[in-house]
């Protein structure tokens, strides 16, 4: 089946560290984006990458970075910058207009 | 630049009753609308789009939308709610290669 896979649904990081999350697609999409949700402000965009090897900022990128090595991979990784990670964090995929969003990341900061 | 805002951030309605939820959009492109559905602790699924041509939308589960460029409005309606469209519904604005989200709308029904 095609579609947008996040992995793991469910992450936990101790304060300090970096962690990755995975977001791997298999529908073809030449754009790719990473949003975070935080309750009462919609989604609000990080990064995003409209072609292999490119990306730019968002809204609020600081404290995270990305990497687009392959059109099928774009991986978030939250830095020990940022100093409010907890948040769902969900990636989408875009063929031009309009977008697929993957089940989501949930990172909790212990 | 370009905006979206949703009017209501808590909207309750009985089941059977109309459904409305208000969006409304800033943009100095034309607009490509959208509305998205998203259910606890789970991704975001298209409910419905507007890109070009037709000004009514129908969407999936009977949701429809009408964009009114005059309004720069594009709600989000239901004849007759159901139980299960107890969610929360964002409005998106697609334009200079991004997608922007308002803040959403949380949908309760009552029994």
């Amino acid at each position: 089946d095609g579609g947008i896979t996040q992995s793991p649904k469910y992450l936990f990081r101790k304060e300090g560290q970096n962690v990755t999350l995975s977001c791997e697609q298999n529908l073809n999409h030449d754009a790719m984006y990473w949003y975070r949700q935080d309750p009462g402000q919609g989604l609000r965009l990080i990064y995003y990458s409209q072609i292999v090897n490119d990306f730019q900022k968002g809204d609020i990128a600081e404290g995270y970075s990305v990497s687009r090595e392959k059109k099928e991979s774009f991986p978030l990784t939250v830095t020990s910058a940022q100093k409010n990670p907890t948040a769902f964090y969900l990636c989408a995929s875009s063929y031009g207009v309009g977008a697929f969003f993957g089940q989501g990341t949930r990172l909790t900061v212990v | 630049a370009q905006s979206v805002t949703q009017l209501g951030s808590h909207v309750s309605v009985s089941e059977g009753a109309l459904v409305l939820l208000r969006c409304n959009y800033s943009s100095s492109v034309p607009p490509y609308l959208f509305w998205y559905v998203q259910y606890p602790n789970q991704g975001l699924q298209l409910l419905l789009k507007y890109t070009t041509g037709a000004t009514l939308v129908k969407g999936i589960n009977g949701f429809e939308a009408e964009f009114k460029k005059s309004e720069t409005s594009f709600h989000l309606t239901k004849p007759s709610a159901h139980m299960s469209d107890a969610a929360e519904y964002f409005c998106a604005h697609f334009g200079n290669e991004k997608l922007t989200f308002g803040t959403g709308t949380r949908l309760t029904i009552i029994p």
